[in-house]
């Protein structure tokens, strides 16, 4: 089946210990975007690619960086995480152009815990 | 800037039962769409139901539902023949001319058996 698939589901990091957080799709699709999910609180998103154009959110701390090797990878780096960066983190994909209303379709997360 | 809120942050129903999850939002914007997203207990979100705006007909997906009211800018989902399944988190979302999805704080439904 066609989906999103992150890697790894469950990630563990030290303070200070620079991680990355891996996503793939199979659905051939043109937008992939980054959320953080913490406890009970909706999705915020990170930053977005449109192809390889790279869309930053504007409170999306400098600590948070992404590349996209190509369409179907997607990686969320992760400088120095700080306590305060453990979270959910979630990927999704959606079809279209910039700026379309296209669904998103969502992997099914890695939490990261920062002891 | 378009924002979606959920006055519910809890809900509970009876199995086999019937519940309404509510939604408004703020925008705009003529064209855009709505979503109701589900996010079981550590768990993958999932889409419930998509709305178009142009389109009066409200969607229905099985025993999922919306009352969309597009004057009132209001998007309630309806859960029909309630089961233990149907326990998730449920978040309303909005995506407009940005693309990006806004997301109400969700409404965490139980279901009892």
């Amino acid at each position: 089946d066609a989906m999103v698939i992150q890697n790894p589901r469950y990630q563990v990091t030290q303070f200070g210990k620079p991680v990355t957080l891996s996503c793939s799709q199979t659905l051939n699709h043109n937008v992939m975007y980054w959320y953080q999910q913490k406890s009970s609180q909706a999705p915020k998103l990170l930053f977005h690619y449109y192809d390889k154009d790279f869309n930053n959110e504007a409170d999306t701390p400098d600590n948070f960086q992404s590349r996209r090797p190509n369409t179907s990878f997607c990686f969320l780096d992760i400088r120095s995480p700080g306590l305060g960066d453990a979270a959910m983190y979630l990927c999704a994909t959606s079809r279209g152009n910039r700026g379309s209303t296209d669904t998103q379709y969502f992997g099914p997360g890695t939490r990261l815990t920062v002891l | 800037a378009q924002t979606v809120t959920q006055s519910q942050p809890e809900m509970s129903v009876q199995e086999a039962e019937t519940v309404t999850l509510s939604c408004t939002y703020d925008t705009s914007e003529s064209d855009y769409y709505l979503f109701w997203y589900k996010q079981p207990p550590s768990r993958q979100m999932i889409l419930v139901i998509r709305q178009e705006a142009y389109k009066q007909q409200n969607a229905t997906e099985n025993r999922f539902s919306v009352n969309f009211q597009k004057a009132a800018k209001s998007f309630s989902l309806k859960i029909s023949d309630s089961q233990l399944g149907d326990a998730a988190m449920y978040f309303c979302a909005y995506v407009g001319s940005q693309g990006n999805l806004i997301f109400g704080k969700g409404t965490k439904l139980s279901v009892k058996p």
